[in-house]
């Protein structure tokens, strides 16, 4: 099975900073990565899908990069409805499997 | 509206049965693989199974594989999980997800809004 590694797993930051998460896989994967958002009792919201592909009606301060191993979604200007947790997920092959998760804090 | 309404979860005990459905609406279901995921209390999220849009293709995570079965009724627009000998780690909220059209690979973009499963005695 292919792992995902997410870090940091937690992440404080303030509004209108700029923030990075890091996401690993145990092996390629190429591009077929998909970036999800989490709020608290809420279903996940679809970013960005293969790696880089922003999801229709997705605010363009989300952006994501990387293929292969390494990948980065980064959120240019970081406002308040952006606190969260996100997760990466690879959809190369089954099983599928998902990082565990960043959490976004306000400072 | 495109949306799906997952239902069937509660209680059950350990070594129990439930049947979760999975409702679809406002999209060409048939034209479209689903998924199940699940989030155990607290914990990330985890993959739980495949099916593609015409059943030809059926994927399980591996804690899950001999126990669960995945199905769909595209004339019924509705997916399913049967979970059987049902653990503790079994636990969780389990969504529906649609996958991608088919022919196509992507993340899941559409997501219910859970149903509780809890197993306990």
């Amino acid at each position: 099975d292919i792992q995902m590694t997410q870090s940091p797993s937690t992440l404080s930051a303030s509004v209108g900073d700029r923030v990075a998460i890091t996401c690993r896989a145990s092996q390629s994967i190429s591009s077929w990565l998909a970036w999800y958002q989490q709020k608290p009792g809420k279903a996940p919201k679809l970013l960005i899908y293969k790696a880089s592909s922003l999801e229709s009606g997705v605010p363009s301060r989300f952006s994501g990069s990387g293929s292969g191993t390494e990948f980065t979604l980064t959120i240019s200007s970081l406002q308040p409805d952006d606190f969260a947790s996100y997760y990466c997920q690879q959809y190369n092959s089954y099983p599928w499997t998902f990082g565990q998760g960043t959490k976004v804090e306000i400072k | 509206e495109v949306q799906l309404v997952e239902s069937g979860g509660g209680l059950a005990q350990p070594g129990g049965s439930l049947r979760l459905s999975c409702a679809a609406s406002g999209f060409p279901f048939s034209s479209y693989s689903m998924n199940w995921v699940r989030q155990a209390p607290g914990e990330g999220l985890e993959w739980v199974s495949y099916i593609s849009s015409s059943s030809t293709s059926i994927y399980y995570a591996d804690s899950v594989t001999g126990r669960f079965t995945i199905s769909r009724d595209n004339a019924k627009n509705s997916l399913y999980l049967q979970m059987n000998s049902l653990r503790d780690g079994d636990t969780a909220v389990y969504y529906c997800a649609r996958g991608a059209v088919a022919g196509h690979r992507g993340g899941m973009d559409v997501w219910g809004q859970g149903t509780t499963v809890t197993v306990s005695s």
